[in-house]
């Protein structure tokens, strides 16, 4: 299994610029997760789904879009690119969480985006 | 109060030696509880769940308190490896939740020859 992979690995847009990262994952997972992480600081949740056709917004949503039509992939679209989304962006995935403890999410290996 | 807190470090520890840090978190409401790892440049990885109970897995031993609301890990006879940013992690439901997981910043640990 590949686990969950994403591409591009690096990026440089110009402000104003769009773009699409690609997310996929064969663990048959139902849930799916887009967090960014910027230098010295915690992952924020952009965008998650709990299956395909259902998506909902994180924490941190605004200038991002989403959409998940198969269970596998889960592109994060960026419309209109500012400096301000310079990130590293990491796609992850994970089973139905338990009632009685967590569940492990999986991390794909992250796509490098710099807006200048 | 920032909603996961950790001190950023770095830590600088020898081989062999047994370190330890701490993490607290607001919400009370928080049920699930991990200790991620990442590497520089790369994605966490779960090191491993922290149960109400305690919990070891080799040399890591993790401990929740509810009621001072933090959490620990500990790590001994530290092995070059070791080195990495470990990131406390909290979820606010019962299962991991499905709007994601509350990331601290993370602490930089430097085993040194």
């Amino acid at each position: 299994n590949a686990g969950v992979t994403q591409t591009p690995k690096f990026r440089i847009l110009k402000i104003g610029q769009s773009m699409t990262l690609q997310c996929t994952q064969d663990m048959n997972h139902n849930y799916m997760y887009w967090y960014r992480q910027d230098p010295g600081m915690g992952l924020k949740l952009i965008y998650y789904s709990v299956g395909a056709g259902i998506t909902d917004k994180g924490e941190v949503p605004n200038g991002y879009n989403v959409s998940r039509s198969t269970t596998e992939d889960f592109p994060l679209r960026l419309e209109l690119a500012a400096p301000s989304q310079t990130s590293v962006y990491f796609c992850a995935s994970s089973s139905p969480p338990h009632k009685t403890g967590g569940t492990e999410q999986f991390f794909g290996p992250g796509t490098r985006l710099t807006v200048l | 109060r920032k909603e996961v807190e950790q001190d950023p470090g770095p830590f600088n520890v020898p081989e062999g030696a047994t370190v330890a840090f701490n993490c607290t978190y607001s919400n009370s409401a928080s049920q699930s509880f991990f200790w991620y790892r990442q590497d520089c440049r790369k994605e966490p990885k779960l090191l491993m769940s922290v149960y109400s109970s305690g919990n070891e897995d080799g040399r890591f031993t993790a401990q929740l308190n509810r009621a001072s609301q933090y959490i620990s890990l500990l790590i001994r006879d530290s092995k070059l490896s070791d080195s990495a940013t470990y990131l406390c992690v909290v979820s606010r439901d019962s299962g991991g939740g499905a709007d994601g997981l509350t990331f601290g910043k993370g602490t930089h640990l430097i085993i040194q020859p």
